[in-house]
């Protein structure tokens, strides 16, 4: 069974980092892309980026380029998603979610985190 | 970066009737690559349709999607009470992989 665990929820403050984590198994990890959604509370669902662990080939939105850091640690077949200094409109509930088929960026996301929700507030 | 518009915001229906969600593209999303998906409060989105017109694994056929282009539509042929949600179209043809605003299907 195709499964993907984040990290629990997270409570910052402005300026801090912070690091969330998405732990794939039941799969090839390393075959198949990993992207991440972001929603805002009462909001719709903006992707963010994608990483392909096999070789970290990451893209971006224009929209959260520069904002945030995509990897992946094959070796414990995780993808994380990274901000060097939050801000309070970073608060948000994070997906992650794989690709649906394998090797292929232009899919869709057939299996989804259960979601981190990333509060900042000071 | 492709503009999706989903219409109507929200759907008044009741159980047994028939959806019909509608969303555009403000240009033309190749290849059919064009999904559905499904959220409810507190739940991570389900993929229910993808290319435009498959479903997903484990969807049942009363979930069908049709168009091409820069129209789509997702049609549910008979509400039952578990299908009350809100529901987006994402294409993945170009990037950003852009999401509609959703469509709030809601008990009337």
């Amino acid at each position: 069974e195709v499964q993907l665990v984040q990290s629990g929820a997270e409570v910052k403050k402005p300026g801090e980092s912070l690091k969330i984590s998405c732990k794939g198994s039941g799969y090839s990890f390393t075959t198949y892309w990993i992207g991440w959604v972001r929603q805002m509370p009462g909001k719709g669902l903006e992707w963010m980026g994608i990483i392909y662990p096999g070789d970290s080939d990451t893209r971006y939105s224009p929209s959260f380029q520069g904002q945030v850091t995509i990897s992946a640690d094959r070796s414990i077949t995780t993808a994380y998603l990274q901000w060097s200094s939050l801000k309070a409109s970073d608060t948000a509930m994070y997906y992650c979610a794989r690709s649906r088929e394998a090797g292929m960026l232009h899919r869709s996301f057939d299996s989804w985190g259960q979601g981190t929700l990333v509060t900042v507030s000071s | 970066e492709i503009v999706l518009t989903q219409s109507p915001g929200t759907l008044s229906l009741s159980p047994g009737e028939r959806a019909t969600l509608s969303c555009r593209a403000s240009q033309s999303v190749s290849g059919s690559k064009l999904a559905w998906y499904q959220q409810k409060p507190g739940q991570a989105p389900r993929l229910l349709i993808y290319g435009a017109s498959s479903r997903a694994t484990g969807i049942p056929d009363r979930f069908s999607g049709s168009g091409s282009g820069t129209d789509f539509t997702l049609t549910i042929s008979r509400l039952e009470p578990e299908d009350f949600a809100v529901y987006y179209c994402q294409q993945y043809d170009s990037s950003p992989r852009t999401f509609g605003q959703g469509t709030k299907v809601e008990i009337k």
